[in-house]
């Protein structure tokens, strides 16, 4: 089945700088790679995602690349700031008939200081 | 319009007994999933419903876990009896369409806690 690693685990910055947050998935034939941010207490929650055709997406401060030959996908945050600390997740999925299970990444503490 | 809940929000009971957690999904989604968090690791598939039917249930554990969702709309998620490790916080999401890209709204969770 499907495996993704997320690294760094936790990661810190300072107001204004940028965070970059990496995953490396196993199956190739995975083909959608969304990103959550989940803050204290409430659930997961979408901010950007990419499918397989695309290897490049941005909204505003937030990108995502992906190599689907190297089997890694990125999250790009520019221009941080306090109310981006979170825990983020990457996932992949679409693989056969499991299409519509994620497999999350271990999550990553981004926090960003004044 | 009302997002993805889940009742109850923490539940704190002993080993071996039972406990039913519920999820309502956003109105008009067919598909409703169910995840799990363990003691800060990733976020784990437990089973995926297409209206009522069991699409994938690759994920659930052991025969101990009971996931129902009759008539399509709500959903529940029975652990009998519970044990030490099932401890953790269990996500429901829900999503509007058949297709793997489609975005999944995922509830607060609720936080079990097994003694």
């Amino acid at each position: 089945g499907e495996n993704v690693e997320q690294h760094p685990s936790t990661l810190s910055v300072q107001e204004g700088d940028s965070a970059v947050i990496k995953c490396t998935y196993s199956d190739s034939a995975s083909n959608y790679f969304p990103w959550y941010k989940q803050e204290l207490g409430k659930g997961p929650q979408l901010i950007i995602d990419i499918r397989s055709n695309v290897g490049e997406k941005k909204d505003q401060r937030i990108a995502v690349t992906l190599n689907k030959t190297a089997k890694h996908f990125s999250l790009h945050i520019t221009e941080t700031q306090p109310e981006d600390s979170a825990v983020y997740f990457c996932a992949a999925s679409g693989s056969g008939t499991s299409y519509g299970k994620l497999t999350f990444g271990q999550g990553t503490i981004l926090t960003v200081h004044p | 319009e009302a997002g993805v809940t889940q009742f109850p929000s923490h539940s704190v009971i002993e080993k071996g007994q039972t406990v039913t957690l519920r999820c309502d999904p956003i109105s008009g989604h067919d598909n409703l999933y169910w995840y799990r968090r363990v003691m800060g690791k990733e976020i784990k598939f437990l089973l995926h419903f297409v209206k009522e039917s069991k699409q994938d249930e690759s994920g659930m554990p052991n025969n101990r876990f009971l996931a129902e969702r009759t008539g399509g709309t709500y959903s529940t998620l029975k652990v009998q009896p519970a044990e030490l490790e099932d401890s953790g916080v269990y996500f429901c999401a829900s999503s509007q369409e058949a297709r793997y890209w489609n975005e999944q709204f995922f509830g607060p969770g609720t936080r079990l806690t097994v003694l």
